[in-house]
């Protein structure tokens, strides 16, 4: 059974960088059949898909983001991590890391990130 | 990027009655190549991640019960909840997978016992 599990701080300033790792666990993250996907989700509101990476290590992100993520693989220690620069208010959400098949079948549990000072 | 339009943004059902939510998607979401329908559906409960009910528009996830189905094709598709359970309560979304490499949400819909 594939397990995710993200970390990292849960309160960023305004301006600074957010960065989590999500450990995959039960499953190899080289597998090519899948890619790795950050979303998240301000609360009370609606999901929002933040990027992808490829065990190739190509990326994609979503357009709305795409100046300030970056989303990089550790093979060796089965996790990918993202980091988002510049963050202000409208960054704070939860965070969640899932497998991506196209749709998403494993999920962690989510971390919050607080962007305040 | 296509837009994901769910109806209605909240429904309250009564115990034991057929839920219905309805999607829409602005543009085809299916492959005419392979003759699958590129969408999904997720529930979500208080304080849990989404956990994925139904694939390619109409199959169930392993473990997901029997009342939960999925239809339709192109670009209006339904999650109907046969016989509505109290743990059924949460939100539930709607996720395109067609438009690589931007997939793409509905707003959700909250489920509620009347």
């Amino acid at each position: 059974q594939v397990q995710l599990q993200e970390s990292g701080p849960g309160l960023v300033k305004p301006s600074q960088t957010l960065s989590l790792t999500c450990t995959v666990s039960g499953g190899s993250i080289t597998t090519t059949t899948y890619s790795w996907s950050w979303i998240r989700q301000p609360a009370g509101k609606g999901l929002e898909w933040i990027g992808r990476i490829y065990t190739s290590g190509g990326t994609n992100y979503n357009p709305s983001l795409k100046s300030r993520v970056t989303i990089s693989l550790d093979t060796s220690k089965n996790q990918f991590s993202l980091n988002l620069i510049s963050v202000t208010a409208a960054d704070t959400a939860m965070y969640y890391c899932a497998r991506d098949g196209g749709y998403y079948e494993y999920w962690g549990q989510g971390t919050l990130v607080t962007v305040s000072s | 990027d296509i837009v994901m339009t769910q109806s209605p943004d909240s429904l309250a059902v009564s115990l034991g009655e057929r839920a219905t939510i309805n999607c829409k998607s602005s543009q085809s979401v299916l492959y005419s190549s392979n003759n699958k329908n590129y969408l999904a559906w997720y529930q979500q409960k208080p304080g849990q991640p989404p956990k994925l009910l139904i694939y390619w528009a109409s199959t169930r996830e392993s473990g997901v019960p029997d009342r939960f189905s999925g239809s339709g094709s192109g670009t209006d598709f339904t999650l109907t909840i046969s016989s509505l359970q109290a743990e059924d309560v949460a939100v539930y979304y709607c996720h395109q997978y067609y438009d690589t490499p931007m997939y793409t949400f509905g707003q959700g819909t909250k489920l509620e016992i009347k």
